[in-house]
């Protein structure tokens, strides 16, 4: 059964810092693989999706993440952080053929100035 | 706002009363999750429903919950007789259809915060 995990819980960073949010999935099958981005009191938006191709996908507001087949892994990066991108972040994995994607914990990354 | 709909925001409840939750889907779309999300545990599955017809429910409570998307209107989340651990966000996300399910991003709506006192 496929499972994601998200090893931190939180992460603080000084603004203009880079920051790397870790993600890391189980499963025996082909893999889909997306990071949603959770602002207080909204809902999830999609910040970027690997499906095939390029293991280096860049997403919105300069996110950019990894797949790393062999590590079963999808970090999620970015150069320089600002204030705005406080918020909660979740990696999610579906498989191939599957319709039930599954999400991480969440990481809370707190960018302070 | 062609967006996932849900209503309310906010939902306060005493314990033994019920709780429904709605969600309108993205026009055009006919699959529906519902996500349970409490502090520090993420987001939890719970149903998928197409119009009609529970596709999994197997992150559903046994008791007490149920969920319906029928032919018209929108996707019901219904929780009888609440208890205090039910407090939590519910989201709804909505995808075109099956097959778009696992390689396309699901549209979430804003949620709905259920507070049981």
């Amino acid at each position: 059964a496929q499972s994601v995990t998200q090893l931190d819980s939180q992460v603080p960073v000084f603004e203009e810092a880079p920051v790397e949010l870790r993600c890391n999935y189980s499963s025996s099958v082909s893999v889909y693989l997306f990071w949603y981005v959770q602002y207080p009191n909204q809902g999830l938006q999609l910040l970027l999706k690997y499906l095939s191709g390029s293991t280096l996908v860049k997403g919105i507001n300069g996110f950019e993440a990894e797949f790393n087949k062999s590590q079963t892994s999808f970090h999620l990066r970015k150069p320089s952080v600002h204030i705005s991108d406080t918020a909660e972040y979740f990696c999610a994995v579906s498989e191939a053929g599957g319709f039930k994607p599954i999400f991480g914990a969440g990481t809370r990354l707190f960018v302070k100035a | 706002n062609a967006g996932v709909m849900q209503n309310p925001r906010h939902l306060v409840r005493r314990r033994g009363q019920e709780a429904r939750l709605r969600c309108s889907p993205m026009k055009g779309h006919s699959h529906v999750y519902w996500y349970r999300q409490l502090p520090e545990e993420g987001l939890k599955f719970m149903v998928y429903l197409q119009k009609e017809n529970i596709i999994d429910e197997s992150g559903m409570p046994k008791e007490r919950f149920s969920a319906e998307f029928p032919k018209e209107g929108p996707s019901i989340l219904r929780i009888q007789q609440v208890v205090r651990g039910d407090s939590a966000a519910y989201f709804c996300a909505s995808s075109l259809n099956r097959e778009s399910s696992y390689n396309s991003p699901l549209h979430f709506g804003n949620g709905t915060r259920l507070t049981v006192t």
